[in-house]
């Protein structure tokens, strides 16, 4: 699936500052949205995958909602902290295993 | 969890040389692998799929004869850049997928530091 937007590209925030950022998709042949997060010099990390419109997962401080008939899903940090500074990328597939990922979201947390 | 290692983690190269990136799945077996390239303050783009006993499948706008793709085993795809130019210097990351559940997750090498001087 391509033509995956994230918005905004970059975001700076104040430590304790809540935060949200969007990522827009076709919603033709969709199947899942995956979310994951990428600091410097590591790998990218699975946070949440969602299948159904509505669905909304948690993770700690991270959460994520997942609006299907619009095409977007948003990712919502609350109380943020400098270790949430990272690229937050998403990608919307099919019912394969072939990822392509938004434009991501580089998110700073100033202390 | 899934381990994908990669090397190397940094290579530099003069142009014209050849450089090959392996990517690994450590404890789990991969028909299939990902390459991908971060262009300067972009996102991650796919290049191509790596297919176990198969021809690569390349993404739109990615040279084949300039990237060469082999997966000859379960565990272990290359990448090789071939000829390389100062454009071609990047990051590299692979990846291969698990199916979890209902949907395929993907795990990721840690990513090769391409310099082609």
């Amino acid at each position: 699936i391509l033509n995956v937007e994230q918005s905004p590209q970059s975001l700076h925030v104040q430590e304790g500052d809540s935060t949200n950022f969007t990522c827009s998709f076709p919603s033709s042949n969709f199947y899942a949205l995956h979310w994951y997060r990428w600091e410097t010099a590591k790998s990218p990390e699975a946070l949440f995958v969602m299948t159904l419109n509505g669905d909304e997962k948690k993770k700690g401080r991270i959460s994520a909602t997942l609006i299907t008939k619009e095409g977007y899903s948003y990712l919502y940090i609350k109380g943020s902290q400098p270790e949430d500074s990272a690229t937050y990328l998403c990608a919307p597939t099919g019912t394969g295993n072939q990822f392509y990922f938004g434009t991501g979201t580089s998110l700073t947390v100033i202390p | 969890g899934a381990v994908v290692s990669q090397h190397p983690s940094r290579v530099i190269c003069k142009s014209g040389t050849s450089v090959k990136i392996e990517c690994r799945s450590l404890d789990f077996q991969a028909t299939t692998m990902f390459w991908y390239r971060q262009f300067p303050k972009k996102s991650l783009m796919l290049m191509a799929t790596s297919n176990e006993g198969s021809k690569a499948t390349y993404e739109q706008g990615v040279e084949k004869d300039k990237f060469l793709i082999n997966h000859a085993s379960l565990t272990l795809s290359t990448l090789t850049v071939t000829s390389a130019h100062p454009e071609d210097s990047s990051f590299y990351i692979c990846s291969a997928p698990l199916l979890a559940l209902s949907s395929y997750e993907q795990y990721f090498g840690p990513g090769t530091r391409l310099t082609v001087t």
